[in-house]
């Protein structure tokens, strides 16, 4: 069974870090890309990032690039989030999924239960 | 730019059927699309990917009547027998190399 755990999410100032953690299993967590998605409070759903299966390839949406690092771990079969610079609208619930295949082409199919960020002065 | 677009809300009277509905952009046809529901308080569960030729590929344990069909630039969301467990957001989502995009989203009420 597939399964997700999010955790490192909490109340940070204007300007402050957080990372992220997703602990994965029930999967080989090499052979597939991963997803970050949020939501802010009451909004839809918004991509953030993707990574291959490799580490080899990142994507990000524009309104984190340059301030958010994806990467994995995959003797800890371990997603993160590296988060600087943060906004009040960053505030939101932030999702890990597990994609469909390998390279950074596909979708989730698997999410995890979210873990809050909240920016706030 | 690729964009989806959704209706914000929809209703259904327990037992009856619904039909949602996604809209690609213009010049994206062909894009395949996956559904995903967000029943409240909960996160997101995969529903099925569809194809533009209408044909899809369900998740894990999702029950048959959920069904997905496809129409130009349009992508469908069809549910039967109507539960009170169907009631939920439903968004619509479709990807390319290093990128992916939601749509805003439908909220399905079941009376």
């Amino acid at each position: 069974e597939v399964q997700l755990l999010e955790s490192g999410g909490g109340s940070v100032q204007p300007g402050g870090s957080l990372r992220l953690s997703c602990a994965a299993s029930g999967f080989i967590f090499g052979s597939y890309a991963m997803t970050w998605v949020r939501q802010a409070p009451g909004k839809g759903l918004e991509w953030v990032s993707i990574i291959s299966g490799s580490g080899s390839s990142a994507y990000y949406a524009d309104s984190v690039k340059g301030r958010f690092t994806i990467s994995r771990d995959k003797s800890k079969t371990t997603l993160y989030l590296q988060m600087n610079s943060l906004r009040v609208e960053d505030t939101a619930i932030y999702y890990c999924a597990k994609d469909d295949r390998f390279d950074s082409t596909g979708y989730p199919e698997y999410w995890g239960q979210g873990t809050l960020v909240t920016v706030s002065s | 730019q690729l964009v989806l677009t959704q209706s914000p809300s929809a209703t259904a009277s327990l037992g009856a059927s619904v039909k949602l509905t996604c809209t690609l952009s213009s010049g994206h046809n062909n894009y395949a699309i996956a559904w995903h529901q967000q029943q409240p308080e909960k996160g997101p569960r995969f529903l099925l990917k569809l194809n533009s030729d209408g044909s899809h590929d369900k998740g894990d344990g999702i029950p048959d009547r959920f069904s997905g069909s496809s129409s130009g630039a349009e992508r469908y969301l069809a549910i039967s027998s109507l539960q009170s467990e169907d009631e939920a957001d439903y968004y619509c989502q479709t990807w390319t190399t290093g990128i992916q995009v939601f749509g805003g989203g439908t909220k399905l009420t079941v009376l």
